[in-house]
């Protein structure tokens, strides 16, 4: 079983530049959700993807966007970066919206230059 | 709003037993979450609490007091693998899937 995996494994934009980082969940998981992690701090909720559709969204502006596959895998869209969007972002999937256990991946290190 | 708040460093020595703390206010409660994360690495479930009590897995325990919106996390027979970060999250029946985590507890665990 592979585990949840993410793409790239580390990515440098340039300010101004869009990024789409990917997913793909663990076997059996329906449910994927997106968090941003700065350094030294948890992670912050950026929204969830279940039955192809976006069901929660934490206090992220607009330009952070996404997208569920029928195969489950997910999309993270991030536009106009800014330096602050520097951070691990991290795919989390569960089977169902519910479930009490996350599996995450390795995460994506996004720098901003 | 929605916070959490757990202690920023713990260190102990191998063998040791550590206690790492979380107290939380949310608006509404599921249940509570630890999470370790090596540096740079996944964050790895650990335990789940819905209902007060003690729950334990291994060397590790996880206990909760929902009147006291208080939960900790207790890692026994400490090794130095144990070195990590340690996050507490909670899920609340608003949010559906949604995890709020803590700020973390870096334990750093010396011979």
């Amino acid at each position: 079983d592979a585990g949840v995996t993410q793409s790239p494994t580390h990515l440098i934009k340039t300010r101004g530049q869009q990024v789409t980082l990917r997913c793909s969940p663990k076997s059996g998981h329906d449910t994927v959700s997106w968090y941003q992690q700065a350094l030294g701090q948890g992670p912050q909720f950026i929204f969830q993807y279940y039955e192809e559709e976006e069901r929660q969204r934490g206090n992220f502006p607009d330009r952070f966007s996404g997208h569920q596959f029928p195969n489950y895998s997910s999309e993270l869209n991030v536009n106009a970066l800014l330096l602050g969007d520097s951070a691990l972002y991290l795919c989390a999937s569960s089977a169902g919206t519910g479930n009490t256990e996350a599996f995450f991946g390795q995460g994506t290190r996004l720098t901003v230059v | 709003g929605q916070s959490l708040e757990q202690p920023s460093e713990v260190t102990a020595v191998e063998g040791a037993i550590v206690q790492i703390n979380c107290t939380y206010q949310t608006s509404g409660f599921y249940g509570l979450s630890w999470y370790q994360q090596h540096d740079g690495g996944a964050p790895t479930f650990l335990s789940y609490n819905a209902l007060d009590g003690l729950e334990e897995t291994g060397r590790f325990s996880s206990f909760l007091s929902r009147s006291d919106s208080y939960g900790y996390l207790l890692l026994q027979e400490l090794q130095m693998k144990d070195s990590a970060s340690y996050f507490c999250a909670v899920r609340a029946p608003a949010q559906g899937g949604k995890l709020i985590f803590g700020q973390g507890t870096e334990l750093s665990v010396k011979p």
